[in-house]
């Protein structure tokens, strides 16, 4: 079946380090999206990208997704504390049916 | 404040005793999903109702079961959990269901439920 990876689970920067991250799916998707979840709290979906090599800002975070709409990434640039929590992609393969990844969850260092 | 519902936010119960999780919305979504999430894991979708049609996953134990009274309110009901059912069951909704057209309507999740199971 498909399968939506995101290596490594942890990482930590330091407050104002720039943070990127990757979600690399097995089979094309017909998008993907993406979805932070702060401590103890739930998911709570951020953008959906749709096109091959679709770029996408929100402020500081700006999300590409692959040409091969195989992969994506998310970057974010001089992180804040408040950009703490896990962060999950969400790939739609061709019945649209979401498949998580297990997420990276960043922690910042003030 | 439209929103996803569910309670109790946490629920312990004992080693095969039966227990009903509860989810309601007030977005009047087509589709309501209940997922499985375990420690530092992926949320793993357990089924969803899109309006009245129940929709299961291949891989989603007997011992799960759901049910959709109405739009606004899905149960999840555990006939015999075992330990390995602990975990944090949450609800999301989104206005329609999955479909070929490449877009995935966006979900909206409830704060979810931790299970304990003694």
């Amino acid at each position: 079946g498909q399968q939506v990876m995101q290596i490594p689970q942890y990482q930590h920067v330091q407050e104002g380090e720039d943070f990127t991250t990757y979600c690399n799916s097995s089979t094309t998707l017909s998008n993907i999206q993406w979805y932070k979840q702060r401590p103890g709290g739930h998911p709570v979906f951020l953008i959906q990208l749709v096109k091959s090599g679709e770029v996408k800002k929100q402020k500081r975070l700006t999300f590409q997704f692959g040409e091969a709409k195989k992969n994506s990434s998310l970057h974010i640039t001089a992180t804040q504390t408040t950009d703490v929590g896990t962060y999950f992609c969400a790939g739609a393969g061709a019945n649209s049916k979401l498949t998580f990844g297990k997420g990276i969850t960043l922690s910042v260092r003030p | 404040d439209a929103m996803v519902i569910q309670n109790p936010r946490y629920q312990v119960t004992q080693f095969g005793k039966p227990v009903t999780l509860s989810c309601s919305q007030t977005l009047n979504h087509n589709v309501m999903y209940w997922y499985q999430q375990k420690s530092s894991q992926a949320p793993k979708l357990l089924f969803h109702y899109y309006d009245k049609d129940f929709n299961n996953e291949a891989d989603t134990p007997d011992n799960f079961q759901s049910r959709r009274p109405n739009t606004s309110f899905c149960f999840l009901d555990i006939r015999s959990p075992g330990l390995g059912d602990a975990a944090m069951y949450l609800c999301a909704t989104s206005r329609d269901p999955p479909s070929a057209s490449g877009l995935t309507d966006t979900q909206y999740f409830g704060p979810g439920t931790r299970l304990t199971v003694l």
